[in-house]
């Protein structure tokens, strides 16, 4: 089985300081990994993914994500927060060999707050 | 474009009664999927469709969940009889590309308060 772990339900940084929202995973073979974002009153959006190559990714709104296989980590990382950034972040698996079912195992999520 | 739609937004009904929500894919997307968030944890994988057919049920919590995609448009999910803890967020979501490439687009979800 897969799943995965938001250690934090709440992060707080203030503005212009560097924010990390971290994640661990658990999955039986190589996983794809994935960040939302969800504003106030919004759908999920889609933040960035790895699927293979650099373990560094980018993604939207100048977030970045590491991909560490030894620690089994995908932590989302932003060199400078803006108040505008704060809202709820969901890391999600999907297991590339057996998640022949597409459907994605999500975190419980982490309330990001930048302060001004 | 139009987004993924759900409705309605906010439900509150009392234990026993049914209550049905309703996904508006985006238009030409095969993939619909049902997700649900409780209490502030895991959101949650309900089932999956493609087109009319589910292709993956397995996240569906019991028979008192039934969901439809007739004519594999739009989608329902009805929970009958609805109990407390049936409470929490419904989240709709829809792709048109299977495999490492697909991306799904999430509705904003409906809020199920059950009393």
């Amino acid at each position: 089985a897969q799943s995965v772990a938001q250690p934090e339900d709440q992060v707080n940084v203030a503005e212009g300081n560097p924010l990390t929202v971290k994640c661990t995973y658990s999955v039986s073979g190589n996983p794809y990994l994935f960040w939302y974002v969800q504003y106030p009153n919004r759908g999920l959006q889609f933040l960035l993914k790895y699927i293979t190559g650099d373990n560094l990714v980018k993604g939207s709104y100048g977030f970045e994500a590491e991909f560490n296989k030894s620690q089994t980590s995908f932590h989302l990382k932003k060199p400078s927060a803006l108040v505008s950034d704060s809202a709820l972040y969901f890391c999600a698996v999907r297991d590339r060999i057996f998640g022949s079912a597409r459907q994605l195992t999500f975190g419980s999520g982490t309330q990001l707050t930048v302060l001004p | 474009e139009a987004g993924v739609t759900q409705f309605p937004s906010h439900s509150v009904i009392e234990k026993g009664q049914t209550v049905t929500l309703r996904c508006d894919p985006i238009s030409g997307h095969d993939n619909l999927y049902w997700y649900r968030r409780v209490m502030g944890k895991e959101i949650k994988f309900l089932l999956h469709f493609v087109k009319e057919s589910k292709q993956d049920e397995s996240g569906m919590p019991n028979n008192r969940f039934l969901a439809e995609r007739t004519g594999g448009t739009y989608s329902t999910l009805k929970v009958q009889p609805a109990e407390l803890e049936d409470s929490g967020v419904y989240f709709c979501a829809s792709s048109y590309i299977s495999g490492s490439n697909e991306k799904l687009f999430f509705g904003s979800g409906t809020q199920l308060s059950v009393l």
